[in-house]
């Protein structure tokens, strides 16, 4: 049982370039999200999903893109990255049948943008 | 507007002691309070849940509060040590809100000294 998985744990991008973060789950969880956490602003939701094929804003959205295909996964997208998306980026899971049931966190992707 | 604040930045206390952190919230309406652990360069990890009609909750040397007329979560450790060190971070819903959906404090990074 791994977890939450994400993919790449580093990566350094020029600023306009494009890529994806992904995350996966095992748990058979409904629900993922994506974070970032910056210093001195804690953690901040980016998007969410409450099931396959359904995909949500959260409180900084912009700049991003998600999509679950499929349960387990959930990608973020960065079309063009800018130098304010230098972050640390963390992908979470829960169950959806029963209300306040903790989040599963991963272990993170630290992403420079130059 | 809503704001999660969480007691200063750093704690710093002996070995032995009771470390006390302090959640308050403003302007959400929670139906439950988490507190997660956070170690350096990882992913958060969910400690306890509270919810809105339990006033205690303990596991092993950790108790949580929640009073929710003052709006306001306290998070014990009791006889901490070294490995306590951490930064701890308190997490609430808001009735209204997706169901899942967590919002979280800054952080109180403690330390624990021998």
């Amino acid at each position: 049982n791994a977890g939450v998985t994400q993919t790449p744990k580093f990566r350094v991008l020029k600023t306009g370039q494009s890529m994806t973060l992904l995350c996966a789950q095992d748990m058979n969880h409904e629900y993922m999200y994506w974070y970032r956490q910056d210093p001195g602003m804690g953690l901040r939701l980016i998007h969410y999903s409450v099931g396959e094929g359904t995909t949500a804003k959260g409180e900084v959205p912009d700049g991003y893109n998600v999509s679950r295909l499929k349960k387990q996964n959930f990608l973020l997208g960065l079309e063009s990255a800018a130098p304010s998306q230098t972050s640390v980026y963390f992908c979470a899971s829960s169950y959806l049948d029963r209300a306040g049931d903790e989040q599963y966190f991963g272990p993170g992707t630290r992403l420079t943008v130059t | 507007s809503q704001k999660i604040e969480q007691n200063s930045e750093a704690l710093n206390i002996q070995e032995g002691k009771t470390a006390t952190l302090t959640c308050n919230y403003t302007n959400y309406s929670p139906a439950y309070l988490q507190w997660y652990r956070q170690d350096p360069g990882r992913g958060p990890v969910f400690l306890l849940l509270i919810r809105e009609n339990e006033k205690e909750k303990r596991k092993e040397r950790l108790k949580v509060t929640f009073d929710t007329t003052l709006k306001q979560s306290l998070f014990h450790i009791t006889a901490s040590q070294p490995a306590d060190s951490a930064t701890y971070l308190c997490a609430l819903d808001d009735r209204g809100s997706t169901l899942g959906r967590l919002y979280f404090g800054r952080g109180t990074q403690l330390t624990v000294w021998p």
